[in-house]
């Protein structure tokens, strides 16, 4: 079975403009979660996707967005960038919502903002 | 509200002694704990789990956790260190189904020949 796959690996962005990562889940799993790591900060949670609704979200700016497609795939926006937004990006997927479920994750996006 | 706490930021361990990165935790309900590994440049991955049935998890390579409900604890052992375990490990909890999980700061192991 495929692991979580997230695209791209690397992306250089200047200040002000918008990325958008992906992440393509396990087979089967329908929750979808984004976390932010930094060396700073450590790992952030960011938000929750499950059957393409946002159940959970962390203490973000409104420039950071996401969204769930039917086929659990999920996608992440920040608008305007900042330099402090350099990070590692972390998708995880888990077969369903509930603390129970353990989460697999992908190798992350490593976003440098200049 | 549930929280983690990984009591040291860095371990150092010679290679075939003990590990012990240890981790408390505060929970209002019976808690999900976890353990993850993050190698350099790699994504997390699950060590092992803890939810609400034997106190002592055995994981992958080696590792176990007990999990300690008089002192609230979930820390993370293992016989003899090898050179591989060198990585950042992170105990994570959650509580329900509508919680957060909840992720310690981590904890980078050092492992020296």
């Amino acid at each position: 079975k495929a692991g979580v796959t997230q695209t791209p690996r690397y992306l250089i962005k200047t200040r002000g403009q918008q990325v958008t990562l992906s992440c393509s889940p396990i087979s089967g799993h329908r929750s979808v979660s984004w976390y932010q790591q930094t060396p700073g900060q450590g790992l952030q949670f960011l938000f929750e996707y499950f059957s393409e609704t946002q159940r959970n979200k962390g203490n973000f700016p409104g420039r950071f967005s996401g969204r769930q497609f039917s086929n659990s795939r999920s996608e992440m926006n920040v608008s305007t960038l900042e330099l402090g937004d350099s990070a590692l990006y972390l998708c995880a997927s888990s077969l369903s919502r509930g603390g129970i479920y353990e989460q697999y994750f992908g190798p992350g996006t490593r976003l440098t903002v200049t | 509200a549930q929280s983690v706490t990984q009591l040291d930021s860095h371990v150092s361990v010679s290679e075939g002694t003990p590990v012990l990165l240890r981790c408390n935790y505060s929970s209002s309900y019976s808690p999900s704990l976890f353990w993850y590994v993050q190698h350099p440049n790699k994504g997390l991955q699950l060590l092992l789990k803890y939810t609400s049935a034997a106190t002592l998890v055995k994981g992958i390579n080696g590792f176990e956790a007990e999990f300690k409900k008089s002192e609230t604890s979930f820390h993370l052992t293992k016989p003899s260190a090898h050179m591989s375990d060198a990585a950042e490990y992170f105990c994570v909890v959650s509580e329900g189904r509508d919680d957060k999980i909840i992720f310690g700061k981590g904890t980078r192991l050092h492992i020296l020949p």
